[in-house]
């Protein structure tokens, strides 16, 4: 029962550049949405959240934008940097519940 | 400020044995939940304790049973092991029940 999906394993984009990581989700109870991050050997940390009241939060050089309608959405990371390459997982929940579905994650790869 | 900690790191158990992991929350944070997550695949909700209580529960069978202490540390318990068991047990904690979470580093269990 995958409600959560990150249908991209991998991603590469050169330094500089904008990074675009997409989620999309099934469950339309759905009213919290994160990402976190992920580094080798490391667990994940939280990077960004909104609520469904939102279609866009900001914070840096990471937006996430909401389409409740088309239920996706998406991180973006202007300027990309070598550092931001990790693995990113997107995940949601009722409420910001107990029961976070997490994606299964895609891996992003910054090119010097 | 303690993060989260997790122990043992790696592990290795053969099938039928039972296994316990442990997790100290970051201070201050009285709710811990645990995470399984595959290889090539993202965390997979198992259970919360808050306050020391079970505060809702993933899809896993019975087998899989926890506890939470007066300090908030927690332990998972899983008995009877079996192959696909092996994964990365995820721990995290957060401040309120629902709340962002902290996780730790994780425990790897390969089950032979």
């Amino acid at each position: 029962d995958q409600q959560v999906k990150q249908n991209s394993p991998s991603l590469s984009v050169q330094e500089g550049r904008i990074s675009i990581l997409n989620c999309d989700y099934t469950n339309s109870m759905f009213d919290y949405f994160l990402w976190y991050k992920k580094y080798p050997a490391e667990g994940p940390t939280f990077l960004i959240s909104i609520s469904s009241i939102k279609d866009k939060n900001e914070d840096g050089r990471f937006t996430v934008f909401l389409n409740k309608s088309a239920k996706h959405l998406s991180l973006h990371i202007v300027p990309s940097q070598p550092g931001d390459s990790a693995v990113y997982f997107c995940a949601a929940s009722v409420g910001n519940n107990n029961d976070m579905r997490f994606g299964a994650g895609t891996r992003l790869t910054v090119k010097p | 400020e303690t993060g989260v900690t997790q122990s043992p790191t790696h592990l290795i158990k053969t099938r039928g044995q039972q296994v316990t992991l442990r997790c100290s929350s970051q201070s201050g944070h009285n709710t811990v939940s645990w995470y399984q997550q595959a290889l090539g695949q993202g965390p997979q909700f198992i259970f919360q304790y808050y306050r020391e209580e079970e505060n809702g529960r993933g899809n896993f069978p019975p087998r899989f049973s926890g506890l939470q202490f007066p300090n908030y540390s927690s332990e998972l318990n899983v008995n009877a092991l079996e192959l696909d068991d092996s994964a990365l047990y995820l721990c995290a904690s957060s401040k309120e029940a629902p709340g962002e979470l902290f996780f730790g580093e994780g425990s790897r269990l390969t089950v032979l």
